[in-house]
């Protein structure tokens, strides 16, 4: 079955650990993207990676990191200097030159 | 700036009851219209995709239009399952990105 996996589907850290978030793909989708959804607001994009080995900032990257070092894998961490890093963390993906994005099931993180 | 609103916030049916969702935006230039739709605690799940006005994509009881400043999902009929929240996206045209642009959603319960 093909399909975005995200892990773990609930995360509790104390305020001032660094996290890191899973998201793999075996969609063989060159894209990857990673969104911040919070109550009453639209998703909003932290950062994306069309190839290996590269990305962008998305419109809220203060506070997070990223890496692609393989095809299949985008990991999101959430620093100590994120101020609200408390939401629900969407992983998704999409096929080169296509532009509809695949989501994956989600990681609900919360910082006390 | 490439903005989605839409309407209304939330709106509660009776089973059989049809209705429209609005999504309306402004943006640049229009790459892609995306539908999705979320269930509590999951990740978007893809609907339709509209690229051009006057365009229309049909799946079960859902249809999706689209003209040059919005887009409407028509729900026909709709059961129970139908309820969830529906999330519209805009893909501006944006050199060498594929970012998407979301509203904040319709939550749409249907009652038995």
């Amino acid at each position: 079955d093909g399909g975005i996996t995200q892990s773990p589907k609930y995360l509790f850290r104390k305020e001032g650990q660094n996290v890191t978030l899973s998201c793999e793909q075996n969609l063989n989708h060159d894209a990857m993207y990673w969104y911040r959804q919070d109550p009453g607001q639209g998703l909003r994009l932290i950062y994306y990676s069309q190839i290996v080995n590269d990305f962008q900032k998305g419109d809220i990257a203060e506070g997070y990191s990223v890496s692609r070092e393989k095809k299949e894998s985008f990991p999101l961490t959430v620093t100590s200097a994120q101020k609200n890093p408390t939401a629900f963390y969407l992983c998704a993906s999409s096929r080169e030159r296509a532009y509809e994005q695949y989501f994956g099931p989600g990681t609900r993180l919360t910082v006390t | 700036e490439d903005q989605v609103t839409q309407s209304p916030e939330a709106l509660r049916l009776q089973e059989g009851e049809s209705s429209s969702l609005n999504c309306s935006y402004t943006v640049s230039g229009l790459r892609g219209l995306f539908w999705y739709r979320q269930d509590p605690g999951k990740g978007p799940e893809f609907l339709f995709t509209l690229y051009s006005a006057g365009e229309e994509k049909e799946k079960e009881r859902l249809k999706a239009t689209l003209t040059k400043k919005e887009s409407f999902l028509h729900i026909t009929a709709p059961k129970p399952e139908d309820s969830a929240t529906y999330l519209c996206a805009v893909q501006p045209i944006i050199q060498g990105a594929q970012k998407l642009v979301f509203g904040q959603g319709t939550r749409l319960t249907i009652n038995p």
